[in-house]
């Protein structure tokens, strides 16, 4: 069965600190794996994905992704926090299986604050 | 925006009552999916459609129920509500497996 770990319900970094989200996923084949970001009273918005085709995945508003098959992780990171990323961070994984639907798992998520 | 549309924003009612969520997925995803959010249990999976079929069932309880329709917005029924059904109720869609889901803004249910 697939599962998703994130480490930390709550990280708070100053404004221009980095930012390392971590998640950590069981799945018994190669997976799909994506961070999503949900700011507050709004739907999950897609950060990123990895799909096997490059282990570094860059995503939008700055965020990167590594997958380390090795470590089963993806962490998220960002190199300068800005004040506008303060949301609630979601990773996921899915198996991509057709039995399956390709329906996604998602961590309890880690909520970022940002200082000013 | 996602594409994503989902109806009614808020819904207030009583315990023991009945609602139907509706969700019109992006233009061209085949695949409906519903997702409950709340504090104590994160999101989980409720259930997907895939074109009108039934294709995978997570959680959902039941006195949940689901359908597709031949023009694949999907409606999500809550009967017999009870105040721990109250929670953010999601619903995305998605193209081909594996590709991500896209999300609606998702619709707040309040069971008093």
């Amino acid at each position: 069965a697939q599962s998703v770990t994130q480490l930390g319900s709550h990280v708070s970094v100053s404004e221009g600190a980095l930012v390392l989200l971590r998640c950590n996923y069981s799945s018994s084949v190669p997976p799909y794996l994506f961070w999503y970001v949900q700011y507050p009273n709004q739907g999950l918005q897609l950060l990123l994905k990895y799909t096997s085709a490059a282990t570094l995945v860059k995503g939008i508003n700055g965020f990167e992704a590594e997958f380390k098959k090795s470590e089963t992780s993806f962490h998220l990171t960002k190199p300068s926090a800005h004040m506008s990323d303060a949301a609630e961070y979601f990773c996921a994984v899915s198996q991509g299986a057709s039995s399956e639907g390709g329906k996604l798992i998602f961590g309890q998520g880690t909520e970022l604050s940002v200082k000013p | 925006d996602s594409g994503v549309t989902q109806t009614p924003k808020h819904l207030i009612t009583a315990t023991g009552q009945r609602v139907t969520l509706r969700c019109s997925p992006r233009s061209g995803d085949l695949s409906v999916y519903w997702y409950q959010q709340s504090l104590d249990q994160g999101l989980q999976f409720l259930i997907q459609y895939y074109n009108g079929e039934e294709r995978a069932k997570g959680n959902i309880l039941e006195r949940f129920s689901a359908q597709q329709f031949p023009d694949l917005h999907s409606e999500l029924n809550l009967s017999s509500l009870e105040l721990g059904d109250s929670a953010l109720y999601f619903c995305a869609s998605s193209g081909r497996v594996g590709s991500p889901l896209h999300f609606g803004n998702g619709t707040r249910l309040t069971v008093t």
